[in-house]
């Protein structure tokens, strides 16, 4: 059963901090690994994929992947209240079907 | 393009009814899904289509069956509703496999 962790939160950043989001699989094989916005109420929508191990900065967003401890995290620079939303972690292995987490709620506060 | 569209937004079932969720995309993508999301249960992967003439089932096809009509267009079939089908339905599609687009979803009630 592959397995997709996240902490649920809700996780609280003032305005202009840094919001660090956290994901685990079980799955040694994944291969891709997204991250998923979904605002209250919304569909998720795709923020950033990532493949390799190291990080992949877009913007003020930073997607951190290490294969060996099968850890993936996204970091959000500069959080806006904007920013409020539910935060999904998806893996892949090869062409097969994504494995959601649960996700987890970010509150950021002016 | 309207991307990813579901129909109907909002449905009110009673328990042994049955309906068919609509799906259709205009983005010419191959593969085709189907998702229900609970609260606290994250999106769970229903039924799927890899490609036009093939349907596959995902971590929870029971009650559920599905039809790919052509290119566009994935349907979704609750037979005899249940209560424990309450839930929003989630349709996607990707052609390359980085990204899924979602629909608006579905908002599904069986009393």
């Amino acid at each position: 059963q592959k397995e997709v962790e996240q902490n649920s939160g809700p996780l609280s950043v003032p305005e202009g901090a840094i919001a660090s989001l956290n994901c685990t699989y079980s799955d040694r094989g994944s291969q891709s690994f997204f991250w998923y916005r979904q605002y209250s109420g919304k569909s998720p929508e795709l923020i950033m994929f990532i493949y390799s191990n190291g990080d992949k900065e877009d913007g003020r967003f930073t997607a951190q992947l290490n294969k060996a401890s099968q850890y993936v995290s996204l970091l959000i620079r500069d959080s806006q209240p904007s920013d409020s939303a539910t935060y999904l972690c998806a893996v892949k292995r090869g062409y097969s079907t994504l494995t959601f987490g649960k996700g987890t709620m970010l509150l950021v506060s002016p | 393009n309207a991307g990813v569209t579901q129909t109907p937004k909002f449905q009110v079932l009673k328990t042994g009814q049955s309906m068919t969720l609509q799906c259709a995309q205009d983005m010419n993508h191959n593969s085709m899904y189907w998702y229900r999301q609970d609260p606290g249960m994250g999106l769970r992967l229903i039924y799927y289509s890899a490609s036009e003439g093939t349907t596959d089932k995902g971590e929870v096809p029971n009650g559920y069956n599905v039809s790919r009509l052509n290119k566009r267009e994935f349907s979704l079939r609750l037979e005899s509703a249940a209560p424990s089908q309450t839930s929003v339905y989630f349709c996607a599609s990707t052609d390359s496999g980085h990204e899924q687009y979602f629909g608006p979803g579905t908002r599904l009630t069986v009393t």
